[in-house]
Parts: C-alpha cells; structure tokens; sequence
C-alpha cells in the first residue's frame, strides 16, 4: 500500500511570495490533515477535511494561508504572502475516516524556509 | 484546551537496555486517545502504540509499553532491549472522544548508544 505523498520535500522563498504544497493520502482514506511542525516543537494542526468538506479550521491563519480538497482525494495547501515565522516542516495525514480509533498515517512533510 | 507535556528534551540509553519517556497531559474529558509517535531524522512519523483511556490494560506492542495512569495523567513509553533503530524524536499525543484535534507534546530526542 502506498504512502502519503507529498511534494516538494523542500522549498525555500523570500517573505512576501507565494508558496503551494501538495498531498496524495493513502488510497481510500476519507480524512486528510495538515500540520505545521515548527523547529522544537510538535506537529499543530491547522486544517482537517472529511471527504472534499473542511471539518476543522479553527487554527488555520485564514488572512494567509488556505487550503482545499476539491475532488476528495489530494489537497493542496497555500501561503500567500508568506512571514519569516511560516519557516517549518508542513505535514500531510490520512486517516480511514474521522472519529475514534482510526490511524492518522502521516507523509515525509515538505520543510520551508522563508528568508 | 488540552496540553501535552514532555518534560524530558533528550534522552539516552544504551543498546539492548530499556528507557522510558514520560509523558503527562491535562484534560477534563473521560473519554480519549492517547499516542506514542516515532519520528526518525527522515521525518515520518509513525504510530508507535495507542492506548484507549477507557481500557485499564496498558497497550503493548512487543518491544514498546506503555504505563497508563488515568487519575495521575501520565502516559510514559517503555522502551526494552533498545535497538539503534529505536533513535528518534517521540512526540507523545492526546486526542479527544468528541473532536478530531490532535495535540502533540514538544518530543524527547532518543538517542541510542552502542
């Protein structure tokens, strides 16, 4: 069974510019999550879907950053403009389905650098 | 807001003996998860071993346990006959019953001496 896929791996970019990050979850997977992890801490959540819909966004930067899962499956996930403290490693989850007990199985993340 | 507290920054211990992580969280729910996640230098975390907090046994997955103490809220990792594989950051998580919101503590880095 394949993984969750991510891409890049790294980017860097100046403050001000734009930046996109892809996921493919694993094959089926209804829920999909992204972290960010900044450097010497745990992974914080920002956005989880279920299926296409958001379930929770509640610490997502909304003037900044936004996110979408439009057919379901990959989801991509954007900073614009991006500040020097956006600088981290930018996860991406997939769990069977939301709720109790299901398995969050998580991606290799994609670590951006803002200058 | 539920809070996840790994009070140890690093540990190390040496191959083939046994270490443990502690972990301790802070929550007004009864019903929830909790994780042990192993994050090695490539970044991919992986689930180590879950424990329901309805179920008194404590979780065990061969070389890995846990020592649940639901009134105490203390999750430590058990780690025996340590391998140079097992070196990583371990991040400790919490999820509630009734939402989706993971929250993580802040990770001990292993380090596993030969």
């Amino acid at each position: 069974e394949a993984g969750v896929a991510q891409s890049p791996r790294y980017k860097i970019i100046e403050k001000r510019q734009s930046v996109a990050f892809w996921c493919n979850p694993i094959s089926g997977h209804a829920t999909l999550y992204w972290y960010q992890q900044i450097l010497g801490q745990g992974p914080k959540l920002l956005i989880q879907f279920q299926n296409n819909g958001v379930v929770d966004d509640s610490q997502l930067p909304k003037d900044r950053f936004s996110a979408e899962r439009l057919k379901g499956v990959d989801s991509t996930l954007k900073i614009q403009p991006a500040k020097l403290e956006d600088s981290a490693v930018y996860l991406c989850a997939s769990s069977l389905n939301s709720g109790r007990g299901y398995e969050q199985y998580f991606g290799p993340g994609t670590r951006l650098t803002v200058t | 807001a539920q809070t996840v507290t790994q009070s140890q920054p690093e540990m190390s211990v040496q191959e083939a003996e046994t270490v443990t992580l502690s972990c301790t969280y802070d929550t007004s729910e009864s019903d929830y998860y909790l994780f042990w996640y192993k994050q090695p230098p490539s970044r991919q975390m992986i689930l180590v071993i879950r424990q329901e907090a309805y179920k008194q046994q404590n979780a065990t997955e061969n070389r890995f346990s846990v020592n649940f103490q639901k009134a105490a809220k203390s999750f430590s990792l058990k780690i025996s006959d340590s391998q140079l594989g097992d070196a990583a950051m371990y991040f400790c998580a919490y999820r509630s019953e009734y939402n989706n919101d993971m929250r993580f503590g802040a990770g001990t880095r292993l380090t596993v001496k030969p």
